[in-house]
Formats: C-alpha cells, structure tokens, sequence
C-alpha cells in the first residue's frame, strides 16, 4: 500500500474558510512534501517539510510535522475558489541513496465554492 | 521559467500496439521519474532514471520499459499495450543533491483500446 495516506479523501468548504488535509506514513522519513494538482493537470509542489522540522509556512499554508505520530497536516487559510485542486503528500523515505524518489499518497480533493 | 513537456496531452491506441511516450525537461536535472495516476490509487512510480543511460525499476515497472539516450529526455514505452494501461501518465524531473522538489509535466492521457 501507499507510504503516505490522506485524510479526507475528499473535502467541501466555502470561500474563506479554513481547510485542513492530514497525512499519515508508515517508515521513518527525510523529509515530507505537499503537492497540488489541477484538475486534469500535472502536480506543483508547493512546500517541504525536514524531518527535524515541527512547522513551516508559506503564505496561506502551514504544514506541521509530527514525526512521532508519522503524520503530517496542511492548512490552506482564507480559502479562495482558485484553491479547488487535489493536494497530495510526499514521502521521501531514508535511507534515500536515490536523492528524489519520493512516495506519493492518493491525495485528497478540495472544492472550495465561491 | 523551468519546464517539463510531454509529447502527447491526449492519446489513443489499440492493443498489442508499441507506444512511445515522451518527455523533456529543460532545467539540467539528473533525475528523472514516469508515473502512472489512477482514481483511488494515487501516483504509482513505473521507472526512474538518475543519470543518462540508467534506469531502476520503481513499483510497477511490468509491461514498461524506459530510455534515457540524453540527459533532458526520457521515454517509457509499453511494448505493447494493454487496456489495463490506459491511465494518466505524469512525467517529472528533479535535481539531487538535496532537492527533492519534483517538477511535473503536464500530463498525457492514453487510452488503449
């Protein structure tokens, strides 16, 4: 099975609200990887997380990290309609002798109505 | 701007057919990834490729193979295709040391008839 799992799969909220996918991975990891893809288009990454790391922002995104309970979270705040996507996490396992094989989840689909 | 292309958005083939798949990035990248994505299962890694002219086998490499004559370019084809491998491919490129950050290509379509 998947490395990384996503939690919802699936998510419906409104304009401005927050929204929170979480992540849940099996093996001890370097570092975790949040993407979002557009419907019918390829992934954009969209912030790393160390696995020495707790917390990281990036504009309307924080991601947390907690590596005892092998989960991570992503909050989008302010929710705008352009935020509607999938967002998938990304596992990148250790040892990694293969710098940027990562691990792909199922991801979890966002619509956010205006 | 950096980018990753890949030759076809949409594609359709019969069984038994060879198909070629392209992709080229322009960033210098030494690693190179194929994919496929299927509702509910995610993005299942097929090959990949760290330098030119080497390839590993990711987690469901039946049915493809890969080449990589050339740094920016790499290939996946299915010797000959199935219906079980109609899919979207996505193609992505990344540069060690330390950077796992993965560009993606836009997509291609295949239906296999």
């Amino acid at each position: 099975s998947q490395q990384g799992e996503e939690d919802p799969q699936a998510l419906s909220i409104q304009e401005g609200e927050n929204a929170t996918m979480n992540c849940s991975y099996k093996t001890s990891i370097n570092n975790l990887q949040w993407y979002r893809q557009n419907s019918g288009r390829g992934l954009v990454h969209l912030i790393l997380i160390r696995s020495n790391e707790r917390e990281k922002h990036s504009g309307r995104l924080r991601v947390t990290l907690d590596t005892s309970k092998k989960s991570s979270s992503l909050l989008i705040t302010a929710s705008r309609a352009a935020d509607t996507a999938s967002y998938f996490c990304a596992t990148d396992l250790l040892p990694n002798t293969n710098a940027g094989k990562s691990t792909f989840g199922d991801g979890t689909t966002l619509t956010v109505k205006p | 701007d950096v980018k990753v292309t890949q030759s076809s958005r949409y594609l359709v083939k019969r069984t038994g057919e060879k198909v070629f798949l392209e992709c080229v990035q322009d960033m210098d990248h030494e690693n190179m990834f194929w994919y496929r994505q299927d509702p509910g299962l995610g993005l299942r890694l097929i090959y990949f490729s760290y330098d030119v002219k080497m390839k590993e086998k990711g987690d469901i490499p039946e049915g493809y193979s890969v080449s990589r004559e050339k740094k920016e370019r790499f290939s996946l084809i299915l010797e000959s295709a199935s219906t079980n491998q109609t899919s979207m491919y996505l193609c992505a490129s990344s540069s060690p040391p330390g950077k796992y950050e993965q560009f993606f290509g836009p997509g291609t379509r295949l239906t296999v008839l």
